[in-house]
């Protein structure tokens, strides 16, 4: 199994409706982060936990909702889609020693 | 605040060829700089990393030196093959081993032709 696993790889979805993109790692790690992808943009933050009780807005939160339900998973909800919310997501984890690893992204399409 | 920009891509190279990825940065303090690629398809991996000014990264042939005076961390690659073809990304990271975010340039996109 993957280090950070992310469901789904890929998603459609219309205007207006509620979606879960979901990470779960195997790491043991406290820190995990939501980035999202654009092109010519590179990754921005969307939120971030340091640990089971803490959440963070990043720079760009507005339009999503986090959820860090044990140390291993932690879920970005987009209450009401949005065709500008169409990116790729990639959940990520991090500790002192080894840095940043990265799940395989979640490609999500808003029409 | 921090930054980083890097070079606009895409950069079409033949195999054997020298690499140059320029990135330059603006923060406070003292950053920590790094070099991720992302393979088609795949989630980002660390290429290498930097932790104080001077310092040099390297891995699989690829180099990147930390250079304060310039803030500069520009990624090189003496003589590259197809298999390197991706998007590479600079990042720094304000305070690194502390629980640190990291901010990315744009991500830069090479393309590797026999």
């Amino acid at each position: 199994d993957a280090d950070v696993t992310q469901t789904p790889r890929n998603r459609i979805t219309k205007t207006g409706k509620r979606i879960m993109l979901e990470c779960s790692q195997t790491k043991g790690h406290d820190r995990m982060y939501w980035y999202r992808q654009d092109p010519g943009l590179g990754l921005r933050l969307i939120y971030y936990s340091f640990d089971v009780k803490d959440i963070n807005k990043g720079e760009i939160s507005d339009g999503y909702s986090v959820s860090r339900q044990a140390q291993a998973k932690f879920s970005l909800s987009l209450e009401s889609a949005i065709p500008n919310q169409t990116a790729l997501y990639f959940c990520a984890t991090e500790d002192n020693s080894n840095g940043y690893t990265f799940g395989s992204g979640t490609r999500l399409t808003v029409v | 605040g921090n930054s980083v920009t890097q070079m606009e891509g895409p950069v079409t190279l033949s195999e054997e060829a020298f690499l140059t990825i320029n990135c330059t940065y603006t923060a406070t303090g003292y950053p920590s700089l790094f070099w991720y690629v992302q393979y088609p398809g795949e989630g980002l991996q660390l290429l290498l990393k930097a932790t104080k000014a001077d310092d040099k990264g390297s891995n699989k042939g690829f180099e990147a030196t930390y250079r304060k005076e310039t803030t500069s961390f520009h990624l090189e690659k003496g003589s590259v093959q197809v298999s390197d073809s991706a998007v590479y990304f600079c990042a720094l990271s304000p305070t690194y081993n502390q629980g640190g975010k990291l901010i990315f340039g744009q991500g830069t996109e090479l393309s590797v032709k026999p």
